[in-house]
């Protein structure tokens, strides 16, 4: 079962506009979420987080929305630059019995044109 | 400051062998986990491991076991290999279990 979901497999954006990717996912007891940003050949980079408690998250020009009523959350990238241009997997903390995981999406590839 | 390492970097093998990925965590970092990734997917939970024990184990065949060392680093066995077995493996360090992963660059395993 694909508790967290991307549906868009794919995004692309103009440089210097903004890129919106989107996750939503089943289980409310998921208590933090994290977007990882992942080159070819590298593995997936930690770019931001946000707490169920909260539902606004902002770094530079990354900023991550939270509506849990909704069980969606969304990455806004404000201006987009070609750098950008990655997989991003968003991925929510699940609580296990004596440990945590994380339960990932299955990516979005944004491209961002110059 | 080195980052996590895993090694090897590729492995080609043939189906019904068994393969030993290896996994150095950031210095510091308790807690090790293990990660496949199938091409097109998102990575899924294997392992994770906490000063040598094991806190959670996702939903893969006993074919796969891991363990973690005193020095914390980790190695994750696959037994039978099947071609399906296919996929890049991520080891990923932190402190102390929670939220604050660090992934390694993987380790692509191919099975022929």
């Amino acid at each position: 079962d694909q508790q967290v979901k991307q549906n868009s497999p794919s995004l692309s954006v103009q440089e210097g506009r903004i890129s919106i990717l989107n996750c939503d996912y089943t289980n409310s007891m998921f208590d933090y979420f994290l977007w990882y940003k992942k080159y070819p050949a590298e593995g997936p980079t930690f770019l931001i987080s946000i707490s169920s408690i909260k539902d606004k998250n902002e770094d530079g020009r990354f900023t991550v929305f939270l509506n849990k009523s909704a069980k969606h959350l969304s990455l806004h990238i404000v201006p987009s630059q070609p750098g950008d241009s990655a997989v991003y997997f968003c991925a929510a903390s699940a609580v296990m019995e004596y440990g945590n995981k994380l339960v990932f999406g299955a990516g979005t590839i944004l491209r961002v044109k110059s | 400051d080195a980052g996590v390492t895993q090694s090897p970097t590729h492995l080609i093998k043939t189906r019904g062998q068994q393969v030993t990925l290896r996994c150095s965590p950031i210095s510091g970092h308790k807690s090790v986990s293990w990660y496949q990734q199938v091409l097109g997917q998102g990575p899924q939970f294997i392992f994770q491991y906490y000063e040598k024990e094991e806190r959670g184990r996702g939903n893969f065949p006993d074919r796969f076991s891991a363990r973690q060392f005193p020095n914390y680093s980790s190695e994750l066995n696959v037994n039978a290999l099947l071609l399906g077995d296919s996929a890049l493996y991520l080891c990923a360090s932190s402190l102390a279990g929670g939220y604050g992963y660090t992934f390694g660059s993987g380790t692509r395993l191919t099975v022929v």
